[in-house]
C-alpha cells in the first residue's frame, strides 16, 4: 500500500531554515508528483508547491517563492521541502501528499502523517 | 492565484440534517474542483473529485455539483462521523489553492 512517511518534529529560531523529508513507498516513485501542504494551528490548508518526481520541475505558491525549495532523491524515493528565513507564522504542520490522476483530474490522495514545525525564539 | 471562497465558515447541524456547503472560485475552473474532509489531528481525506465524482469508499450521502465558478458539497443526512472541517480545492491551475474551510459541528 502507498505510504508517505515524514520526518519528525522540528523547532527552529526565527530566521533559520528547516528541511522536512517524506519517504514514499508502495508505488513507483517517479510516476507521480508530490505536493506540500501546510496547516497553521487552528487554521486552514495552504498549498505550498509541487514537484514532479520524474523531471524534478517545480511550481511554488507565489507567496512562498524565494523562500521554499522542493527536491527529490529518486534513489531513496524521498521528497524534501526546505523553507528558509523562518518566521513565527511559519509554525505549522507540514504535509507531503502524493497526487493521483483520474482521467484529466488531479487529486491529493495519499497524505503523510504531518510534521510539526515550530518557529520560536 | 485562483482564490477559493467557501461559505459558510462554520455551520451547526443535527444528525439527520441535510447540509450544503458552497465554494466559489475567482475565475472559471470548469469542473476542476475537489472536496476534502478533515478531522482534528488527521490528514485530509478526498471525498469528491471533478466537482461531482464520488471517491471510492465514500458514502453516497456525500454529493457534489457545480461548474465554472460555483460549486456545492451536499451531505444528504448527517451522520455523527461527518462532523469535521470541509475544504474545496481547485486543480485547474498548476498553482493549487484551497478554500478556507467550513467547520461543521453538532448543534
Amino acid at each position: 500500500q502507498v505510504q508517505m512517511m515524514q520526518s519528525g518534529p522540528e523547532v527552529r529560531e526565527p530566521g533559520a531554515s528547516v528541511k522536512v523529508s517524506c519517504k514514499a513507498s508502495g508505488y513507483s516513485f517517479t510516476d507521480y508528483g508530490i505536493s506540500w501542504v501546510r496547516q497553521a494551528p487552528g487554521q486552514g490548508l495552504e498549498w505550498m508547491g509541487w514537484i514532479s518526481a520524474y523531471y524534478g520541475n517545480t511550481n511554488y505558491a507565489l507567496r512562498l517563492q524565494g523562500r521554499v525549495t522542493m527536491a527529490t532523491d529518486t534513489s531513496t524515493s524521498t521528497a524534501f521541502m526546505e523553507l528558509r528565513s523562518l518566521r513565527s507564522d511559519d509554525s505549522a504542520v507540514y504535509y507531503c501528499v502524493r497526487e493521483a490522476q483520474y482521467h484529466d483530474y488531479i487529486v491529493f490522495l495519499y497524505w503523510g502523517q504531518g510534521t510539526l514545525v515550530t518557529v520560536s525564539s | 492565484d485562483i482564490q477559493m471562497t467557501q461559505s459558510p465558515s462554520s455551520l451547526s447541524a443535527s444528525v439527520g440534517d441535510r447540509v450544503t456547503i458552497t465554494c466559489r472560485a475567482s475565475q472559471s475552473i470548469s469542473v476542476y474542483l475537489n472536496w476534502y474532509q478533515q478531522k482534528p489531528g488527521k490528514a485530509p481525506k478526498l471525498l469528491i473529485y471533478a466537482a461531482s465524482s464520488l471517491q471510492s469508499g465514500v458514502p453516497s450521502r456525500f454529493s457534489g455539483s457545480g461548474s465554472g465558478t460555483d460549486f456545492t458539497l451536499t451531505i444528504s443526512s448527517l451522520q455523527p462521523e461527518d462532523f469535521a472541517t470541509y475544504y474545496c480545492q481547485q486543480s485547474y491551475s498548476n498553482l493549487r489553492t484551497f478554500g478556507q474551510g467550513t467547520k461543521l459541528d453538532i448543534k
